[in-house]
Order: C-alpha cells, then sequence, then structure tokens
C-alpha cells in the first residue's frame, strides 16, 4: 500500500519562503504531485516531479529525492492568497493518485 | 475551455437512501476520477474510469459503484447511505490512460449530507 506523511499545519508571514515536507512508502513509485486548495475550493494542479532534483514554476519550486523517499513544496514571496491547503500525491505504477492528509498552510501579514 | 463540472452542488439524504452524483469532464479527457474528502481531510480515492472501463476502485465498499458513458461523462452511485458517508465528493478529470494522469483536474465537488 502507500502511505504520505506531511505536516499537518505551517504558518509563515507575509514575504517569507516556507517548506512542506512529504516523507511517502509506496511501491511503484513512478512520481510525486502537488495540489493546492483553497477553502471551499477544488484542488488544483501545481507540479510534478518524476526525477530527482528541483522544479521551478514562478514562486514555487517541488523537489524529490527518490532514494530518500521525500519530497518538498516550496514556496517564495509568501501572499496572503497562498493560504490554502497542500496536498501531496504520489503516483504509482497503477496510474493512480494517493494523496496525503495535506498541510494547511496559514499566511499572516 | 470549460472545466470539470459537477451536479448537484449539494445533497442531502436520509440513511438508507441512494445517492446519484454526476461529473462531466473537460473536453478532450477520457479519464475520470472520484474522490471522497471527508471535512478537514485528505482525499480518498474512490474510482477510476477511462474510455467507459472502471480501471481501478479505492478501499470502499460495493454499495460505491459507478459508470462512465460514451461522451466519457461519468455518474457515482452510493446505495444503502450511512451517516458517515457525508463528504465532499470531487471529480477530476485527465488526458487518457497513461498520459499525465499525475495533472488531474477537479470539479467543485458535490457536498453530500446524509441524516
Amino acid at each position: 500500500g502507500q502511505s504520505l506523511e506531511q505536516p499537518s499545519e505551517v504558518t509563515a508571514v507575509e514575504g517569507a519562503i516556507v517548506q512542506i515536507n512529504c516523507t511517502y512508502q509506496t511501491s511503484g513509485f513512478y512520481g510525486l504531485s502537488w495540489y493546492q486548495q483553497h477553502d471551499g475550493g477544488a484542488p488544483t494542479f501545481l507540479s510534478y516531479n518524476a526525477l530527482d532534483g528541483l522544479e521551478e514554476t514562478g514562486r514555487f519550486s517541488s523537489f524529490l529525492s527518490r532514494s530518500d523517499s521525500y519530497g518538498y513544496l516550496l514556496l517564495q514571496e509568501l501572499q496572503m492568497k497562498d493560504s490554502a491547503s497542500y496536498f501531496c500525491a504520489v503516483v504509482d505504477a497503477g496510474n493512480m493518485l494517493t494523496f496525503g492528509g495535506g498541510t494547511r498552510l496559514m499566511v499572516k501579514p | 475551455e470549460a472545466g470539470v463540472t459537477q451536479s448537484p452542488t449539494h445533497l442531502i439524504k436520509t440513511r438508507g437512501q441512494q445517492a446519484t452524483l454526476r461529473c462531466s469532464p473537460i473536453s478532450g479527457h477520457t479519464s475520470v476520477y472520484w474522490y471522497q474528502q471527508a471535512l478537514g481531510l485528505g482525499l480518498q480515492f474512490l474510482l477510476w474510469y477511462d474510455e467507459g472501463e472502471e480501471r481501478n476502485r479505492g478501499n470502499f465498499p460495493p454499495r460505491f459503484s459507478g459508470r462512465q458513458f460514451p461522451n466519457y461523462s461519468s455518474e457515482l452511485n452510493v446505495n444503502a447511505l450511512e451517516l458517515e458517508d457525508s463528504a465532499l465528493y470531487l471529480c477530476a478529470s485527465s488526458l487518457r490512460q497513461g498520459v499525465k494522469m499525475y495533472e488531474q483536474y477537479f470539479g467543485p465537488g458535490t457536498r453530500l449530507t446524509v441524516t
């Protein structure tokens, strides 16, 4: 089976940098995705890492280390609108997405 | 381009009844996924359909079932509703099986309340 762990809550101030970690245990690992979900909204796709290293998309970056079964989402120049829940999700050999429990990010002024 | 749509937005049922939830994927997407999200929790995978076939199902009892129609829209049926079925049911779509399935587009969800 699959299991993912990520912190339940993170707080940071506007303009800062925050890192949301995700560790996983899975069979048939293909890659790690990240999704953002605002309260009352639908999850939206942020990034995908299939290979080790850092992928950058604007203020957001995602990192993967397959040997450590570990990844993180890095958010820079935090804005109030970044307050949301962030989910890591493992892609497995069965073409399935298994989601972590989510990290609630609160950005304070 | 229209996004994933779901209906109804809210659904209130009593224990023991049946619920039917509907989803229309983004045009050109053939894969449809259903997830259950209990209040404040993560997404639990329910079902995956592609090209009209059920490709996989999550760890849910058989009273959760569904189907995909020739136009790729999908229906989720929940029979013999229980109180713990109260949750947000999210539908997502992606390109066909094996193609960028890690990039799923979600609908706004159906909030099911069982009383």
